[in-house]
């Protein structure tokens, strides 16, 4: 979705190093997410950002840091990358919608292989 | 523990045919249920929503039923095309004490053959 894209698309970084994926969107949404995606394991969250001053921990937070910079900007950071966090990265935002389940606008992810 | 399982990992379907992806849950009690569709190297995007108190919701040739009883989504394809493979995910909310908004299965990925 051209709405939301995300910076690197891909990536090889070496165990140690830090790195940062970062995401904007157009669609003036409050809400962004960072998700991570793993073969047969889904989509799991991250963090999430209800607005800029506004950031709260997913299932799987350990290990990553977030920075909300803007309303459009989200990015995430691996302090000191390891193997395990070899994975396809996704970056969503959504609308508030009161009651209703929120939809996920999700861009195009990055790919990271830690060696 | 809560699980949200899509029981098919691949399914391999004639075109024409319906085809039909299962997602069950468990220990969860969604308000909610969404289906995404997710082609390879893209984000998912978002096809349908069905609340609790809805039996069934149609978009063109798309059907989703929510059996809160049996814990159960189904999601149809009906007169299915070549251009309708990809995987599909399943979503719930899992209540406002999760530290998750929304939980994803792990997907379905479906191939139709012409």
């Amino acid at each position: 979705d051209a709405d939301v894209t995300q910076t690197p698309r891909n990536r090889i970084t070496k165990t140690g190093k830090r790195i940062m994926l970062e995401c904007s969107q157009t669609k003036g949404h409050d809400r962004m997410y960072w998700y991570r995606q793993d073969p047969g394991l889904g989509l799991r969250l991250i963090y999430y950002s209800f607005d800029v001053k506004d950031i709260n921990k997913g299932e799987i937070s350990d290990g990553y840091s977030v920075s909300r910079q803007a309303q459009a900007k989200f990015s995430l950071s691996l302090e000191s990358a390891i193997p395990n966090q070899t994975a396809l990265y996704f970056c969503a935002t959504s609308d508030q919608s009161g009651f209703v389940m929120e939809t996920q606008y999700f861009g195009p992810g990055t790919r990271l292989l830690v060696l | 523990s809560q699980k949200i399982e899509q029981n098919s990992e691949a399914l391999n379907i004639q075109e024409g045919k319906t085809a039909t992806l299962t997602c069950n849950y468990t220990n969860y009690s969604p308000a909610y249920l969404q289906w995404y569709r997710q082609d390879p190297g893209r984000g998912p995007v978002f096809l349908l929503l069905i609340r609790e108190n809805e039996k069934e919701k149609r978009k063109e040739r798309l059907k989703v039923t929510f059996d809160t009883t049996l814990k159960q989504s189904l999601f149809h394809i009906t007169a299915s095309q070549p251009a309708d493979s990809a995987t599909y995910l399943c979503a719930l909310d899992p209540g406002y004490s999760s530290a998750s908004k929304i939980i994803f299965g792990s997907g379905t990925r479906l191939s139709i053959r012409p």
